[in-house]
C-alpha cells in the first residue's frame, strides 16, 4: 500500500530557530501534500495545501512567511517552521494525495512532535 | 464555512457490545467521507471510506451515510478494549487536489 514516510517524528528546538520536517512519498507519486496541525485533544487543523511545482495555498490565519513549504517534487515535501516560538508547540501531519481521482488514497505520515522551549 | 461536528465523548461501551458514532457536516456539496482512528500521540489511521448512500461493511466496521441528512456513522460491532482510541471522521468536497476536512473526534474507550 501507500507509504509515507515523516520525518523528524521528534524535536526539541529552541525559541527562535527553524525547524525542517520532510514529508517523502516512498511509493507513489504525490500530486498534492497536505499539511495538518494539531494541538492537545483537538482535531487536525489544515494549514496548507502544496502541490508539486508550485507555491502553497495557505488556510486562513497561518502565516506564509512562518510556515514555509516546498513541493520541489513529486515525493517530497517540506514544512519550516521559521523563528519557532512556544506557542508553535504542536504535532504536524503531512498528507499525501496520489494520481489517480480525486478519491484516490489520502495516506498520512506519521506526525512530527515539535516542541519549542 | 465548511464544519464537521462529532460528540466528543467520551463513548463507554463494555467489551463485545456495538459502539455508534456519529458525524454531520455543513456542506451538501461534500462528496468522499472517511472514518480514522487516531490513537494517542499517533497520526490517524484510515479505516473505512464511504461515497454512496447506504450502508458499506468491513470486518466489525459499518459505516451508514445519508446525504439527505448531511449523516455519516459508524458502528462497531464486538468492540473490543483495542478499539479504545479517538475516532476522526473527515469529509471531502470531491474537488481534485482539496484535502479532508475533520472533526474534532469522539473519544470511545472499551472496558474488559
Amino acid at each position: 500500500g501507500a507509504v509515507v514516510s515523516q520525518h523528524p517524528s521528534r524535536v526539541i528546538c529552541k525559541s527562535g530557530t527553524s525547524v525542517k520536517i520532510e514529508c517523502r512519498s516512498l511509493d507513489f507519486q504525490a500530486t498534492t501534500m497536505f499539511w495538518y496541525r494539531q494541538f492537545p485533544k483537538q482535531s487536525l487543523m489544515l494549514m496548507a495545501t502544496s502541490n508539486e511545482g508550485s507555491k502553497a495555498t495557505y488556510e486562513q490565519g497561518v502565516e506564509k512567511d512562518k510556515f514555509l513549504i516546498n513541493h520541489a517534487s513529486l515525493t517530497l515535501s517540506t514544512l519550516t517552521v521559521t523563528s519557532a516560538h512556544p506557542e508553535d508547540s504542536s504535532f504536524y501531519i503531512c498528507s499525501a494525495k496520489g494520481q489517480g481521482g480525486f478519491n484516490y488514497g489520502y495516506t498520512f505520515g506519521s506526525g512530527t512532535r515539535l516542541t519549542v522551549v | 464555512q465548511k464544519e464537521v461536528e462529532q460528540n466528543s465523548g467520551p463513548l463507554s461501551v463494555p467489551e463485545g457490545a456495538i459502539a455508534s458514532l456519529n458525524c454531520t457536516y455543513s456542506d451538501r456539496g461534500s462528496q468522499s467521507f472517511f472514518w480514522y482512528r487516531q490513537y494517542s500521540g499517533k497520526s490517524p489511521e484510515l479505516i473505512m471510506s464511504i461515497y454512496s448512500n447506504g450502508d458499506k461493511e468491513d470486518g466489525r466496521f459499518t459505516a451508514q451515510l445519508n446525504k439527505a441528512s448531511q449523516y455519516v456513522s459508524l458502528l462497531i460491532r464486538d468492540s473490543q478494549p483495542s478499539d479504545s482510541a479517538t475516532y476522526l471522521c473527515a469529509v471531502n468536497l470531491g474537488q481534485a487536489g482539496t484535502a479532508l476536512i475533520f472533526g474534532k473526534g469522539t473519544t470511545l474507550s472499551v472496558s474488559s
